[in-house]
């Protein structure tokens, strides 16, 4: 294990529904990131989080509102989603202000009908 | 068995032989490199990385090359196994920023056969 524990796994919804990704880290790092990956394409980076601020938007629709209560937990709240949107969300955590690795959970599959 | 780049998103090896897996990266800027593996259902997971001031760092049975005159970025894998069969990503990271923002490349799958 990573120390970096995504929830759910899994993931169908409808384009109407409201639903919410979750990411803890046991690593006690500062830094907390979303990303997306889709088939066939590189791991985009969506959001980024040090000390529970958002230092970085990478032009994600509105759609997609993550919220950081703390430097452990990580969440990103789905509403009205569009199919295109499916795809594996990946959580990761690191340091704030060291140029390090990142450490990434285990993922949410996405599936919008 | 070797791949080149994007162009050769696939690589198939027998087990036992040396893999080498390569990465194109653009900017010039960057001073921090990762390969990562991801196996099926799972998450990407830390291999080996390097920063800019080597040329050479070995980890177990795992190599990464970098050459910055041409701004290319290799990992080669000893002694093939099974349990390696994965996609393989690398990811650079920009001197300028604050904290890791990593920027990752297409990916290799490695496919070990037995």
């Amino acid at each position: 294990e990573t120390g970096v524990t995504q929830t759910p796994r899994h993931l169908v919804m409808g384009m109407t529904n409201k639903k919410s990704l979750k990411c803890e880290q046991h690593l006690g790092h500062n830094a907390m990131y979303w990303y997306k990956q889709s088939a066939k394409k590189p791991l985009e980076l969506m959001f980024v989080y040090n000390f529970k601020e958002q230092t970085e938007n990478n032009s994600v629709p509105s759609r997609f509102s993550p919220e950081c209560p703390n430097s452990s937990h990580l969440f990103l709240h789905l509403h009205t989603l569009q199919p295109e949107d499916s795809a594996l969300y990946l959580c990761a955590s690191g340091y704030r202000g060291k140029n390090e690795k990142l450490f990434f959970g285990s993922g949410t599959q996405l599936s919008v009908l | 068995g070797e791949s080149v780049g994007l162009h050769l998103p696939t690589l198939s090896v027998q087990e036992g032989d040396n893999s080498i897996i390569n990465c194109a990266y653009s900017n010039s800027a960057s001073d921090y490199f990762i390969w990562y593996k991801q196996e099926s259902g799972k998450g990407p997971q830390f291999i080996i990385d390097i920063r800019s001031n080597m040329d050479k760092r070995q980890g177990q049975r795992v190599t990464v090359l970098l050459n910055k005159t041409v701004k290319h970025l290799s990992l080669q894998i000893a002694a093939t196994q099974p349990g390696d069969s994965a996609v393989y990503f690398c990811a650079e990271n920009p001197r300028e920023t604050s904290g890791s923002r990593l920027t990752f490349g297409e990916g290799t799958q490695l496919t070990v056969n037995p």
